[in-house]
């Protein structure tokens, strides 16, 4: 129940177009859901985040989408660029005890030229 | 401002030595948190502190131990070092550490390597 499942595990695709990376969760007590960009030798930095009252929310060319009842979210990423080649982590928080960050195993994206 | 701090970058031990990481919040944040990331995984939570005190703590072994201090800078420590414990090492701070309300911002971390 603790985890959160993150899909593709790679995605490579041309410049300009929209990749999708899909997580899902099982503990419908997270109310927290946020997306992270890390480069190489780099860490984590916040992209994005968005609540389970809130089915889409978008900032610049980052879009998230929200599926409560399917337990789902995802991230898109529009017009993307060369520069956006990295790995992106979804994550998921409790909302008592531990206030921890659980984060899906990430997606390497690759978007080329 | 300057962002989350860790030191040392990169650091490379051999087995059941001992290790302390350091970590340095952004100004302001009065709360650390400490996560493992195995190469090609996602961070693992390991603890986080608040004001001095263990708030949460992952699911690690005792060998894992960590503080903060006054001024709100943490130490992680690793005891009995095994080669599994090589991995990328983030800190993480917040105002404080209500993750509801807050984003959690993270240091570039340090790479330790143990052999």
């Amino acid at each position: 129940q603790q985890q959160v499942k993150q899909s593709p595990q790679s995605l490579i695709v041309q410049k300009g177009g929209i990749p999708i990376i899909n997580c899902a969760y099982e503990n419908t007590a997270f109310d927290y859901f946020p997306w992270y960009q890390q480069f190489p030798g780099k860490g984590p930095a916040l992209l994005i985040a968005i609540r389970p009252d809130v089915s889409e929310k978008k900032e610049g060319r980052f879009t998230i989408s929200f599926n409560k009842s399917a337990k789902q979210f995802s991230l898109h990423i529009m017009d993307s660029q060369p520069g956006d080649s990295a790995t992106y982590f979804c994550a998921a928080s409790l909302t008592s005890g531990t206030y921890k960050y659980i984060f899906g195993t990430g997606t390497r994206l690759k978007v080329l030229a | 401002d300057a962002g989350v701090t860790q030191s040392p970058t990169h650091l490379i031990k051999t087995r059941g030595q001992h290790v302390t990481l350091r970590c340095s919040p952004i100004s302001g944040h009065k709360s650390v948190s400490w996560y493992q990331q195995v190469l090609g995984q996602g961070p693992q939570f390991i603890f986080q502190y608040y004001e001095k005190e263990e708030r949460g703590r992952g699911n690690f072994p005792d060998r894992f131990s960590a503080r903060q201090f006054p001024n709100y800078s943490s130490e992680l420590n690793v005891n009995a070092l095994l080669l599994g414990d090589s991995a990328l090492y983030l800190c993480a701070s917040s105002y404080t550490g209500t993750v509801r309300q807050e984003t959690q911002y993270f240091g570039p971390g340090t790479r330790l390597l143990v052999l």
